[in-house]
């Protein structure tokens, strides 16, 4: 069964960092490209980061840029997300998920992991 | 960047009835469009990609349509399950998705 399991989310003040991960079982990791999507409380989706199945190829959305770094692990079948610098609109569930092919959605995803923003 | 428009923003019909979604590109987007379900507390779930072909486990009263700018999700015989948030989604440059239309069942 294909898998994806977040960790890493929490309560951090402004200014703060989090390193998110994401954990995967059930298929070719080092095949896919992966993403993170969050979901601010009550909002709808948004498209946050992206990495090549390599991990050669990084895509952020213009409010992360600079802040954010995406990175995998192949060895590790672990996706991350550092986040830095975090400022109260960050507050959000940080999906990860998995695509199914080159330039296709999000088949696969995680059940999420709350970052709270606060101080 | 790409901006999806969808509409309309909320939709309540009775079960056994069709609800008709649209999702509109602020440019062409050719076929790179997916539609996804969410249900409170849960993740997105794939339905439609390439536009018109269904995810794999999507039953087939879920339908998408279109191509370039316009595209329709057609949910046909509506059942209680169906009520959701569903969201459209481009890949034809960079990644966006649309706000999303709650489908209310009465």
């Amino acid at each position: 069964e294909v898998q994806l399991l977040e960790s890493g989310g929490g309560l951090v003040q402004p200014g703060g960092s989090l390193r998110l991960s994401c954990a995967a079982s059930g298929f070719t990791f080092s095949n896919y490209g992966l993403g993170w999507v969050r979901q601010a409380p009550g909002k709808g989706l948004e498209w946050v980061s992206a990495i090549s199945p390599n991990g050669e190829r990084t895509y952020y959305i213009d409010s992360v840029k600079g802040r954010f770094t995406v990175s995998r692990d192949n060895s590790k079948n672990t996706l991350y997300l550092q986040m830095t610098t975090l400022r109260a609109e960050d507050t959000a569930v940080y999906y990860c998920a998995k695509e199914y092919g080159f330039r296709l959605p999000f088949d696969t995803w995680g059940q999420g992991t709350p970052v709270t923003v606060s101080s | 960047e790409i901006v999806l428009t969808q509409s309309p923003a909320t939709l309540s019909l009775s079960p056994g009835e069709r609800a008709t979604l649209s999702c509109r590109a602020s440019q062409t987007v050719d076929s790179y469009l997916a539609w996804y379900q969410q249900k409170p507390g849960q993740a997105p779930r794939l339905l439609i990609y390439g536009a018109s072909n269904r995810a794999t486990g999507i039953p087939a009263r879920f339908s998408g349509s279109g191509s370039g700018a316009d595209f329709t999700l057609t949910i046909s015989n509506l059942e209680p399950e169906d009520s959701a948030v569903y969201y459209c989604q481009q890949r034809f440059d960079s990644w966006t998705f649309g706000q999303g239309t709650k489908v209310q069942i009465k």
